[in-house]
């Protein structure tokens, strides 16, 4: 049980364009996932948590225009990125945590986006 | 701000080491307390956690890891690594009730068979 899926894997794409990424838990509710970045060789660096029905909360320094959060339902979160640039490259990974259940999350296998 | 810090960036063992990462966090108030495992080309995973009681808590694959307040502790062990345990391992915290998980750094274990 709690497993997240992301989709897609991969995606490659042209400079000033704009890309989702879904979050889905596949077998659990979801009030809040959360949205991170991984930079190679680095530790992941929240950008923001996601609650089901309500605006999204960011961290300190991402744009909120720039990357947009949607958490629609109990299962579903996704992260738009918009106007994607070469420096938008990176390992974007979600988590959700199950309702009523603090602390504990569970990963999707994360993104990789690739701008050129 | 609250942080957490890994000291060991890259360890190198041989097989049927023993394994202890450091693992230290700053935050005065209640914490939630975790470790968590990267294998090549794979999704995070939970190793353990540690919210309250036993100090000394115990994951899966033989690791372990003892939250020690004073010091602001939580360090993994593992008394005999397996070649199989060759991964990235991240120490995350959540402080108080803000929910969000912090992490550090990541240490790089790489062992030899």
């Amino acid at each position: 049980g709690a497993v997240v899926s992301q989709h897609p894997s991969w995606v490659i794409c042209k400079s000033g364009t704009s890309v989702k990424i879904e979050c889905r838990s596949l077998d659990f509710q979801a009030t809040t996932m959360f949205w991170y970045r991984q930079f190679p060789k680095q530790s992941l660096m929240l950008m923001a948590t996601s609650n089901e029905g309500s605006k999204a909360t960011y961290e300190q320094g991402v744009e909120k225009d720039k990357f947009l959060i949607n958490h629609a339902s109990l299962t579903l979160s996704t992260l738009t990125v918009t106007s994607a640039h070469p420096e938008d490259s990176s390992f974007y990974i979600c988590s959700a945590r199950p309702h009523l259940r603090q602390g504990e999350q569970f990963f999707g296998p994360g993104t990789r986006l690739t701008v050129l | 701000a609250q942080s957490v810090s890994q000291h060991n960036h890259h360890v190198i063992l041989s097989e049927a080491a023993s394994l202890e990462l450091g693992c230290n966090y700053s935050y005065g108030g209640t914490v939630n307390l975790f470790w968590y495992v990267q294998y090549p080309g794979q999704h995070l995973q939970l190793l353990l956690k540690y919210f309250s009681g036993d100090p000394l808590v115990k994951g899966i694959k033989g690791f372990e890891a003892e939250f020690i307040k004073s010091k602001f502790s939580f360090n993994l062990r593992k008394p005999s690594v397996q070649w199989s345990d060759t991964a990235e391992y991240f120490c995350a915290v959540i402080a108080g009730n803000t929910g969000k998980l912090i992490f550090g750094q990541g240490t790089t274990l790489q062992v030899k068979p």
